[in-house]
């Protein structure tokens, strides 16, 4: 069983649908990042949160620590949203800063 | 501020060649990694760093060698290149502590063993 595991792998929405991607763990964390991949391109870091909650622009990272649980939102969905969204944590007990990666979920989002 | 630089962007490799991937920041961090991609699979981390002259060993390491001689730059050598090690790779850097703040990519190598 991965240490991180994201659902779901692929996802299509219409432009304008409210996306969610969830993203589970198993060990205790120091912090849970939010990356996004576009197609040939590089990585970007959305988000880093320990706790609660965290919005920019049309993006929402939810984390519950006690279920070792977090979700990605995105709210009025565009085509220019289509990508990977990588979830990855880091415990520096467990690995230091290093980071452990999910799978990814593959975004599409078609007008 | 550049953040992460990676060159080259592209590469095709002959089988038993060698080459290195370089990687340079400038935002004075003192953690560096290297990590692979491969489709359909999480990131796995070849190699880090956590200061000038500290290196150490990721998940997956084998094929592969680093060195960091400065606070900036962090290459990863391939020595006999093999068709296992086409991927893209991504190098990374970090504040120390706090599980990852600043988390910085560069832009990746797509490198191909033929």
């Amino acid at each position: 069983k991965n240490e991180v595991e994201q659902s779901p792998q692929n996802l299509t929405a219409q432009e304008g649908e409210f996306i969610t991607i969830n993203c589970s763990y198993s060990v205790g964390i120091s912090a849970l990042h939010w990356l996004q991949q576009h197609p040939g391109g590089g990585i970007v870091s959305l988000f880093m949160l320990s706790s609660g909650k965290k919005k920019h622009g049309r993006l929402i990272a939810t984390i519950n620590i006690q279920e070792k649980h977090s979700s990605l939102h995105i709210t009025a969905s565009h085509p220019r949203d289509s990508a990977v969204y990588i979830c990855a944590v880091s415990s520096v007990l467990e690995y230091g800063n290093k980071l452990v990666f999910g799978a990814g979920t593959i975004l599409r989002v078609k007008s | 501020n550049a953040g992460v630089t990676q060159t080259p962007k592209f590469r095709i490799l002959k089988i038993g060649q060698s080459m290195t991937l370089q990687c340079t920041q400038d935002m004075n961090h003192n953690y560096m990694y290297w990590y692979r991609q491969d489709p359909g699979m999480g990131l796995k981390l070849i190699y880090y760093s956590v200061g000038a002259g500290i290196t150490d060993k990721g998940e997956v390491p084998n094929g592969y060698n680093v060195s960091r001689s400065t606070t900036e730059d962090f290459p990863l050598r391939l020595e006999l290149a093999a068709p296992s090690q086409t991927s893209v790779y991504f190098c990374a850097s970090s504040y120390s502590g706090g599980g990852g703040w600043g988390y910085t990519f560069g832009s990746g190598t797509r490198l191909t063993v033929v």
